[in-house]
């Protein structure tokens, strides 16, 4: 148990559905990220955000929209997308500050867009 | 664009040996992490080494960081069946080069302890 929990687990949905996925951490820490883990690619690092900023990935397609309400909580809002979108999605939070620190992540949500 | 490559990207070998992993990665950094993934689960931290230390020990794992080439290694020692995993080399650059947010991770190497 990392402090960071994802739900669903596990999603499978068409490609004219919304869904959204949340994560949510009581670490108090002040930085959210959303990742995307492909079979056999590199993390990808979709999201971030931080209290003074959001910095994004600008080949993250629009059909991905994040949304962070407070330092707790992280959603991400999926719409209309694609076969090749299938992956398994990781959060990730951490206390950022100067010197830097380690991340925790969720167990992830292993979403299949059919 | 990719910052942390590792090498290899799969490594099997007998329980008992030892496994060492290598990462390069290409801007400033303030601090390198690795992180180990169970298949098809959340990455879990190892241990991190900052940009003004050159090694690092955490049990059986040993990490070494290079900054003049950029490359940074794990060495876990006296491997297990358990160890078998995916690890990562992830970086945080400095300010200078980059958000101190981002934490960018390599394409991993694929780990197999037989027993």
């Amino acid at each position: 148990e990392t402090g960071v929990t994802q739900t669903p687990r596990h999603l499978v949905m068409g490609m004219t559905n919304k869904k959204s996925l949340k994560c949510e951490q009581h670490l108090g820490h002040n930085a959210m990220y959303w990742y995307k883990q492909s079979a056999k690619k590199p993390l990808e690092l979709m999201f971030v955000y931080s209290l003074e900023e959001r910095v994004e990935n600008n080949s993250v397609p629009s059909r991905f929209s994040p949304e962070c309400p407070n330092s707790s909580h992280l959603f991400l809002h999926l719409h209309t997308l694609q076969p090749e979108d299938s992956a398994l999605y990781l959060c990730a939070s951490r206390a950022d500050h100067a010197d830097g620190a380690e991340a925790f992540f969720g167990q992830g949500t292993r979403l299949t867009v059919v | 664009s990719q910052q942390g490559e590792e090498d290899p990207q799969a490594l099997s070998i007998q329980e008992g040996e030892n496994a060492t992993m290598n990462c390069s990665y290409k801007t400033s950094i303030n601090n390198l992490q690795w992180y180990r993934q169970n298949s098809g689960r959340g990455l879990v931290h190892l241990i991190l080494i900052r940009s003004n230390e050159r090694e690092k020990h955490s049990g059986r794992l040993r990490v070494t960081l290079d900054t003049s080439k950029k490359s940074s290694s794990l060495l876990i020692t006296a491997s297990r069946a358990a160890d078998t995993a995916s690890y990562f080399c992830a970086t945080v650059a400095l300010p200078s080069s980059g958000s101190a947010r981002q934490l960018t991770f390599g394409s991993g190497t694929q780990l197999t302890v037989l027993p």
